[in-house]
């Protein structure tokens, strides 16, 4: 079956600007978490969504969002972008949560100018 | 307490050896601890996972020992292969309700041919 899909792989934005990225979680999970990877911080955990619902979010300043919709699909937007920015984010998908173990998608790799 | 600490930050084995990398955590109420393989360019892919209840698991060359009392669990692969050679990370689900993994900070396998 698909993995979790996520799109772009990769985006170039300026600072101050702000960006969406889209993922497409397995069909049938209802559970779509959001992770920042960066060298220095390494997996830091966004926020967690089920049932369009967001049941937890990290220590991240509220220019980082999210939302799901009906079909699972969940997108974030981080707006006002600065240079520390610059990361893969990750999207993962689960049956129900956390204890059904994730399955990652490959990442979208934002780099902010 | 929300920390899972991981080490060694980098190892490298020969072909055929044992890898083992080692997980500490603080919070006794992390209820499932997954370990997940990294490759360049992708996302992190489940390997292998246990729940506190049990002292051992093993899938195929994968092993995963856990201690409770000690609070510290560890991934065993055997007959180390070239093909091995990722970036390996632990990682501790917070109970659930929270929905959210807390993941150390990896260990980057390189294993000689």
């Amino acid at each position: 079956k698909a993995g979790v899909t996520q799109t772009p792989r990769y985006l170039i934005k300026t600072r101050g600007q702000q960006v969406t990225l889209s993922c497409s979680p397995i069909s049938g999970h209802r559970s779509v978490s959001w992770y920042q990877q960066t060298p220095g911080q390494g997996l830091q955990f966004l926020f967690e969504y089920f049932s369009e619902t967001q049941r937890n979010k990290g220590n991240f300043p509220g220019r980082f969002s999210g939302r799901q919709f009906s079909n699972s699909r969940s997108e974030m937007n981080v707006s006002t972008l600065e240079l520390g920015d610059s990361a893969l984010y990750l999207c993962a998908s689960s049956r129900g949560g956390g204890n059904y173990g994730y399955t990652f998608g490959s990442g979208t790799r934002l780099t902010v100018v | 307490q929300q920390q899972v600490k991981q080490s060694p930050q980098s190892l490298i084995v020969q072909k055929g050896g044992i890898s083992i990398i080692n997980c500490a955590y603080e919070n006794t109420a992390f209820d499932y601890f997954p370990w997940y393989q990294q490759f360049p360019g992708k996302g992190p892919a489940l390997l292998i996972a246990i729940r506190p209840d049990v002292s051992e698991k093993k899938e195929g060359r994968f092993t995963i020992s856990f201690n409770k009392s000690a609070k510290q669990f560890s991934l065993h692969i055997m007959d180390s292969q070239p093909g091995d050679s990722a970036t390996y990370f632990c990682a501790a689900s917070e109970p659930s309700g929270t929905y959210k993994y807390i993941f150390g900070t990896g260990t980057r396998l390189k294993v000689l041919a």
